[in-house]
C-alpha cells in the first residue's frame, strides 16, 4: 500500500495565479518531507523540504505547509510561472538523522502553466 | 562534470542480452542509491550502498546485479531481463544515508526490453 499519496496526476494554472500541489501520507514515523521537481529528460531535482517540528517552510515563490494531525502537506508556488510546468513529487523519511534515509516518494503531479 | 552522471541516457536490449548502466557522482557524497521509475507509478527504490557496501536491497530480482567499486562509481548490471523491466532507471545519491538526506539525481537511462 502506498504510503505516500500525491491524488491529482495533473493540474493546470494560469500565469501569475497561485499553483497547489498536494500529498498525503499515511505513515506516522515520517518526520521529513521533500518536494522534487523533474523536467523531462532529466532526473529529478531538489526544491524544498520541511522538518515535522515546523509547520511552513518558505523559499521565495515556494513554500510547503505541513499539517501533521491531518498527514497533510502541499506545496504552493506563487505567481507561477511557465517554467514551473513540471512533474512535482513529494516524498518522505523517517528517522531524520538517523541511519536509514530511505525516501518514500509519491506517483507525482504534472503541473502544466499556462501563458 | 557536475553532479551525477548517468550512462547511457537510452538503452535498448534484447532479453538475452547483458548490459551495463553506469552512474558517477562528483559531489563527494557517501551514499549512492538506484531507483526505478515506470510509468504511472512512483519511484521504487532498488538499492543503497554506503561507504561501497550494499546496505540495502528492496527485493530486487537477481537479473540486476548492482556493483559499487568506490563511492564516485555505482553500476547496475543487467542480464536476461524481461519487458516488464522496461522504465527509466535512477541514480542518485547523498552525502550519507541518514534520515531526510537531500538526494542528487542524475538524468537517468532510459530502458527498453524488448
Amino acid at each position: 500500500d502506498q504510503q505516500v499519496k500525491q491524488n491529482s496526476p495533473s493540474l493546470s494554472v494560469q500565469e501569475g495565479r497561485i499553483s497547489i500541489l498536494n500529498c498525503d501520507y499515511t505513515n506516522s514515523m515520517f518526520d521529513y518531507f521533500l518536494w522534487y521537481k523533474k523536467y523531462p529528460a532529466e532526473g529529478p531535482t531538489f526544491l524544498i523540504s520541511i522538518s515535522s517540528i515546523k509547520d511552513k517552510n518558505e523559499d521565495g515563490r515556494f513554500t510547503v505547509f505541513l499539517n501533521k494531525s491531518a498527514k497533510h502537506l502541499s506545496l504552493h508556488i506563487v505567481p507561477s510561472q511557465p517554467g514551473d510546468s513540471a512533474v512535482y513529487f513529494c516524498a518522505a523519511s523517517e528517522n531524520y538523522g538517523g541511519s536509514q534515509g530511505n525516501l518514500i516518494f509519491g506517483k507525482g503531479t504534472k503541473l502544466s502553466v499556462k501563458p | 562534470e557536475t553532479g551525477v552522471t548517468q550512462t547511457p541516457r537510452h538503452l535498448v536490449m534484447g532479453m538475452t542480452n547483458k548490459k551495463s548502466l553506469k552512474c558517477e557522482q562528483h559531489l563527494g557524497h557517501n551514499a549512492m542509491y538506484w531507483y526505478k521509475q515506470s510509468a504511472k507509478k512512483p519511484l521504487e527504490l532498488m538499492f543503497v550502498y554506503s561507504l561501497e557496501e550494499r546496505v540495502e536491497n528492496n527485493s530486487v530480482p537477481s537479473r540486476f546485479s548492482p556493483e559499487c567499486p568506490n563511492s564516485s562509481h555505482l553500476f547496475l548490471h543487467l542480464h536476461t531481463l524481461q519487458p516488464e523491466d522496461s522504465a527509466l532507471y535512477l541514480c542518485a545519491s547523498s552525502l550519507e544515508v541518514a534520515g531526510g538526506r537531500e538526494q542528487f539525481f542524475g538524468p537517468g537511462t532510459r530502458l527498453t526490453v524488448l
